[in-house]
């Protein structure tokens, strides 16, 4: 099946630094991928839709400045938060799509926990 | 604009019985259904998808899932549910085209008893 992977799995950063997520499906070609945060105990928000060599598309109330997602691949897609707070703390998760025999199934990466102290 | 509605927030249930997790949705076209399971400390995996056809859907562990058009719901079933199947179920729809964004509920956390 489709895997997709996300580096780094946790990661700890002091407040006002940037941190790299990456996101990597790792045997098929996204067109699409998607990132989302999960808070404890809740569902899943879309944060950014990102299409391979094309502007994200955020969705309401997501800052775009604060976090920039970089799609420059087709195996890979980047979320970076610029100047991490702590309530920026949570977890991230990416998905991505292909498009073969018209499956839109999106795979899902394990997610990376961030912690901003 | 979509959402998806999961009335069961936390279901507790003895090994054995039956299950059945509610999941109702509001989307103005055709959609595709989805229900993803997250094992404690696991990604979210998908369990059963729904894209057309057959509107009785099975999908992996035993799970099946039924789409009721008319009444907008795409409910999750399992006739004996094990220890194993402790986890959070997430209830999702997305439009039918391959850039349409999927939206999720708000997940129903299941407890099993041995």
């Amino acid at each position: 099946g489709a895997v997709v992977s996300q580096h780094p799995s946790r990661v700890i950063c002091k407040s006002g630094t940037s941190v790299k997520i990456e996101c990597r499906s790792l045997d098929f070609q996204a067109t699409t991928m998607f990132w989302y945060r999960q808070f404890p105990k809740q569902s899943l928000m879309l944060m950014a839709t990102s299409n391979e060599g094309s502007k994200a598309t955020y969705e309401q109330g997501v800052e775009k400045d604060k976090f920039l997602i970089n799609h420059a691949s087709l195996t890979l897609s980047t979320l970076t938060v610029t100047s991490a707070h702590p309530e920026d703390s949570s977890f991230y998760i990416c998905s991505a799509k292909f498009f073969g025999t018209g499956d839109y199934e999106q795979y899902f990466g394990p997610g990376t926990r961030l912690t901003v102290t | 604009a979509q959402s998806v509605s999961q009335h069961n927030h936390h279901v507790i249930l003895s090994e054995a019985a039956s299950l059945e997790l509610g999941c109702n949705y509001s989307y103005g076209g055709t959609v595709n259904l989805f229900w993803y399971v997250q094992y404690p400390g696991q990604h979210l995996q998908l369990l059963l998808k729904y894209f057309s056809g057959d509107p009785l859907v099975k999908g992996i562990k035993g799970f099946e899932a039924e789409f009721i058009k008319s009444k907008f719901s795409f409910n999750l079933r399992k006739p004996s549910v094990q220890w194993s199947d402790t986890a959070e179920y997430f209830c999702a729809v997305t439009g039918s085209g391959g850039y349409q964004k999927v939206t999720f509920g708000t997940g129903t956390k299941l407890q099993v008893i041995p």
